[in-house]
């Protein structure tokens, strides 16, 4: 049973470009949610999807969209990058009706580095 | 909303003693309590996790105890070895609605062998 998969690993990118970043959720969980993570901190909501919208959102600038698809999987888009965007983000899937009992699971992640 | 604390930020015990790292949340209505072993550059790992319903749960060396009265929840690790050091993270969640989830700060654990 695969569990959540990000990609890229790992990412260098330009201030002022624009990123975009996968992740597809556990087998059988139908939310996702994104996270940033700076070095040394606690992993920081930007938002989350579920039934391809956004249902709540985190204190991220617009600079931060998403996007899910009809498989479940969602997309992390980040326009304008700054070099604080520079941090490890993470994906999280989860069941709707049944968190507690399927989990809440974390990807590996993706190291986005902005130069 | 929801605001969960942990203790300590750090930790530090000669390898085979326990480690125990303490939570209290804020919302009545969180009802799921995972926690998360995070080590450098990786994804958090979900290690055990605890419902609303249950008092204690055990995996291992891994237990979990909560206190809904107190809002407190903690993770006990017994018999610790060198790779269990790692950042670990507590979570409260409440499951109904929009799943809002809230982490703790974080607890760097060194086991020292």
């Amino acid at each position: 049973d695969a569990g959540v998969t990000q990609s890229p690993t790992h990412l260098i990118k330009t201030r002022g470009q624009q990123v975009t970043l996968r992740c597809s959720p556990k087998s059988g969980h139908d939310t996702v949610s994104w996270y940033q993570q700076a070095l040394g901190q606690g992993p920081q909501f930007i938002f989350q999807y579920y039934e391809e919208e956004e249902r709540q959102r985190g204190n991220f600038p617009d600079r931060f969209s998403g996007h899910q698809f009809p498989n479940y999987s969602s997309e992390l888009n980040v326009n304008a990058l700054l070099l604080g965007d520079s941090a490890l983000y993470l994906c999280a899937s989860s069941l709707a009706r049944s968190l507690a009992n399927y989990g809440y699971t974390f990807g590996s992640g993706t190291r986005l580095t902005v130069v | 909303g929801e605001n969960v604390e942990q203790h300590p930020s750090t930790l530090s015990v000669q390898e085979g003693d326990s480690a125990v790292i303490k939570c209290t949340y804020s919302d009545s209505a969180s009802n799921y309590f995972p926690w998360y072993k995070q080590e450098l550059g990786k994804g958090p790992q979900l290690i055990i996790d605890i419902r609303s319903n249950v008092g204690e749960k055990k995996d291992q060396r891994i237990a979990v105890t909560l206190n809904k009265t107190a809002k407190h929840f903690s993770l006990h690790i017994t018999e610790t070895q060198p790779e269990d050091s790692a950042v670990y993270f507590c979570a409260a969640i409440h499951s109904g609605g929009y799943q809002k989830v809230t982490f703790g700060t974080g607890t760097k654990l060194q086991v020292i062998p």
